[in-house]
């Protein structure tokens, strides 16, 4: 149990729409990084929150964007989804400053049909 | 996006046998991590490293961070059946973004 919750667990959503997803950060982290991984990938580094700002990207277009809240929570939005975007998004928390380690959420499957 | 490279990519061995693998890149990274990742789940830390040359153990598992800040190894001794999974490393650079490696394939024949 690392404390980061991702919600929903599963979605289905269908080519051109757009989507949500929230994470629930560990109490005290106050960075979310979000990562996508296609079936059989490492993770890959879409971006990263720390005190509501973006604070690092990769590369990922900008129909991929996120909000991180006052208390640390973060949202991922992707519009104009696409079959390729069907993957496990995970959400990470930790503490910038502290060298910490990234505690991940158990993911939010996403299938673009 | 940057990938670090992971070898081997998968692994047979049998129980109570000795695992290594090995995660490289070409870019320096402050920190490097082990994770594993169960299916359908998030990865889940093994060992943290802070310092190059330093190495770290955590009950079977002993990792090292590489003196040029390019590469680290983790080590299983003594594999037991849930040792089975994929085993990923992780790099953190200055910009403290996380970069992982494409994953080792454990399987453990009992």
């Amino acid at each position: 149990e690392t404390g980061v919750t991702q919600s929903p667990t599963h979605l289905i959503k269908t080519r051109g729409q757009q989507v949500t997803l929230r994470c629930s950060s560990q109490s005290g982290h106050n960075t979310v990084s979000w990562y996508q991984q296609a079936l059989g990938q490492g993770p890959q580094f879409i971006f990263q929150y720390y005190r509501e700002e973006e604070n690092g990207r990769g590369n990922f277009p900008p129909r991929f964007s996120g909000l991180q809240f006052p208390n640390y929570s973060s949202e991922l939005n992707v519009n104009a989804l696409e079959l390729d975007d069907s993957a496990l998004y995970l959400c990470a928390s930790h503490v910038t400053d502290r060298r910490e380690e990234a505690f991940f959420g158990q993911g939010t499957r996403l299938t673009v049909v | 996006g940057q990938q670090l490279n992971q070898s081997p990519q998968s692994m047979f061995i049998q129980e109570g046998e000795d695992v290594s693998m090995n995660c490289t890149s070409s870019s320096i990274f402050n920190t490097w991590l082990w994770y594993k990742q169960d299916p359908g789940e998030g990865p889940v830390l093994l060992i943290a490293l802070y310092k190059a040359g330093e190495l770290t153990s955590n009950g079977r598992l002993t990792a090292q961070f590489g003196i040029t800040r390019k590469d680290s190894f983790l080590n299983i001794s003594a594999s037991i059946p849930s040792d089975v999974g994929i085993y990923f490393c992780a790099g953190r650079n200055t910009g403290n973004q996380f970069y992982f490696g494409t994953g080792t394939s454990l399987t453990v024949i009992p």
